[in-house]
């Protein structure tokens, strides 16, 4: 089966401070690609990383970037200088190439995150 | 410019009423989808499709059926619309099965049964 799970359900950081989500997951497939969406207080979901699985590189963008462990299953993300405007809830996802199910993506269930000043 | 609409945004609704949410699309993308989220459960797939005049069951599509008439266009129909299926709805687009499955969504459309 294919899963995604993030345990923490809420986290509330300091201004400027850096800050790990975590992300584990669970696929028979040998090629997949990682995603983490934001989505805010407004409701809007915006994607905002990505990481393929072939890639032994870490992705990085702007003060995003992600700690993938592929042999933990795992795809963490890392805000570093964390603002008042990074406060949202955060969904880390998976899509599957092979094993049928198509071009799907499988949503955790999310983590707020509140940076305080 | 928004690439995915929904409409409408919001709606209250009577139980055993039918209830239609519709999305377009203009980013030319070949795969639309229907997702539900609850707080808690995150983001739930109901139906997707990758082609007009198709669809396909995700994984909650119990109660719900979808429409695909043309490649911008995707409807969520609940022919008979219960209080469990108050949620907030986001229609999403993505490309081919060649390219990554990131998806671009809608604004999501809030709705009520009473």
């Amino acid at each position: 089966a294919q899963k995604v799970t993030q345990t923490q359900t809420s986290i509330s950081v300091m201004e400027k401070t850096t800050v790990t989500m975590d992300c584990v997951y669970e696929t028979q497939d040998s090629s997949y690609f990682l995603f983490w969406y934001k989505q805010t207080a407004s409701g809007e979901i915006v994607f905002l990383i990505r990481q393929d699985s072939y890639k032994k590189e870490n992705a990085t963008v702007g003060h995003y970037s992600l700690n993938f462990q592929k042999p933990k299953s795992s795809i963490g993300l890392i805000i570093t200088a964390t603002q008042i405007e990074d406060s949202a809830v955060y969904f880390c996802a998976m899509r599957t190439i092979y094993g049928g199910s198509g071009n799907k993506l499988i949503f955790g269930t999310g983590t707020l995150l509140s940076v305080k000043p | 410019e928004a690439a995915v609409t929904q409409s409408p945004r919001s709606k209250v609704a009577v139980t055993g009423g039918k209830v239609t949410l519709s999305c377009h699309q203009t980013n030319n993308h070949d795969y639309m989808y229907w997702y539900r989220q609850d707080t808690g459960h995150g983001l739930r797939l109901i139906h997707y499709s990758y082609v007009a005049d198709s669809t396909e069951k995700g994984d909650i599509p119990d109660g719900y059926k979808a429409s695909r008439p043309s490649q911008e266009n995707f409807s969520l129909i609940l022919e008979l619309a219960s209080l469990s299926q108050t949620a907030v709805y986001f229609c999403a687009s993505s490309a081919g099965t060649g390219g990554t499955g990131q998806l671009y969504f809608g604004e999501g459309s809030k709705l009520t049964v009473l």
